[in-house]
């Protein structure tokens, strides 16, 4: 069964460069979630998307920017790169009205 | 304020033992769930178990879930090597939608 699909798998820029996160999500899911996982933290919610539109928005930095496109595959949009945003960034979707998130298998991006 | 916080924040048990973990949050919820997540890996979705239910089982797991007290708790039955990983809960409060907020997780070992 397809899973969600990130891309790319590990990324590495230098300090003040910009940054691009592709999310694919399960097909017919609708609805797509980016969270940032520090080392050794909790993943913390940063946006989602419904049928393209923003549903809810949490620690996302002004740095950021998110959009779903009318395929529903999602990007996420980091400039002016900081060394405090390595991390691990997951996309999850999921079908509306279900509340289980299925999680793709991470974007790596360390800031140098 | 934190939503969800694990304890034991670290546990190592034998293999063949039962592991607890518990999970507490502050606000009211629709559900609650265990995710477990590999070292490095993307969140995998064990367990949902609804605000009016009060247990429920899935295997080797047990979840139960107190609402008066805002707890949680995950059993592992006879755990195996392979159950090494983060356990985190997440939550979903009433009048904020689809977004889970994640726990802090507990980074459970299994010893051979």
């Amino acid at each position: 069964a397809a899973g969600v699909i990130q891309s790319p798998r590990h990324l590495i820029k230098e300090k003040r460069e910009t940054a691009t996160l592709k999310c694919y999500p399960i097909p017919r899911h609708d609805t797509v979630y980016w969270y940032q996982q520090g080392p050794g933290q909790d993943p913390q919610f940063l946006i989602s998307f419904y049928e393209k539109m923003q549903s809810d928005k949490g620690s996302i930095p002004d740095r950021f920017s998110a959009q779903q496109f009318s395929d529903y595959h999602s990007e996420l949009n980091m400039s002016s790169l900081e060394l405090g945003d390595s991390a691990l960034y997951f996309c999850a979707s999921s079908a509306v009205g279900a509340n289980v998130l299925t999680f793709g298998a991470g974007s790596r991006l360390t800031v140098l | 304020s934190q939503q969800g916080e694990e304890d034991p924040q670290a546990l190592s048990i034998q293999e063949g033992e039962n592991a607890t973990m518990n999970c507490s949050y502050k606000t009211s919820i629709n559900n609650l769930q265990w995710y477990r997540q590999n070292s490095g890996r993307g969140l995998v979705h064990l367990i949902l178990i609804r605000s009016n239910e009060r247990e429920k089982h899935s295997g080797r797991l047990r979840v139960t879930l107190d609402t008066s007290k805002k707890s949680s708790s995950l059993l592992i039955t006879a755990s195996r090597a392979a159950d090494t990983a983060s356990y985190f809960c997440a939550t979903d409060a009433q009048l904020k939608g689809e977004k889970l907020t994640f726990g802090t997780g507990t980074r459970l070992t299994i010893i051979p």
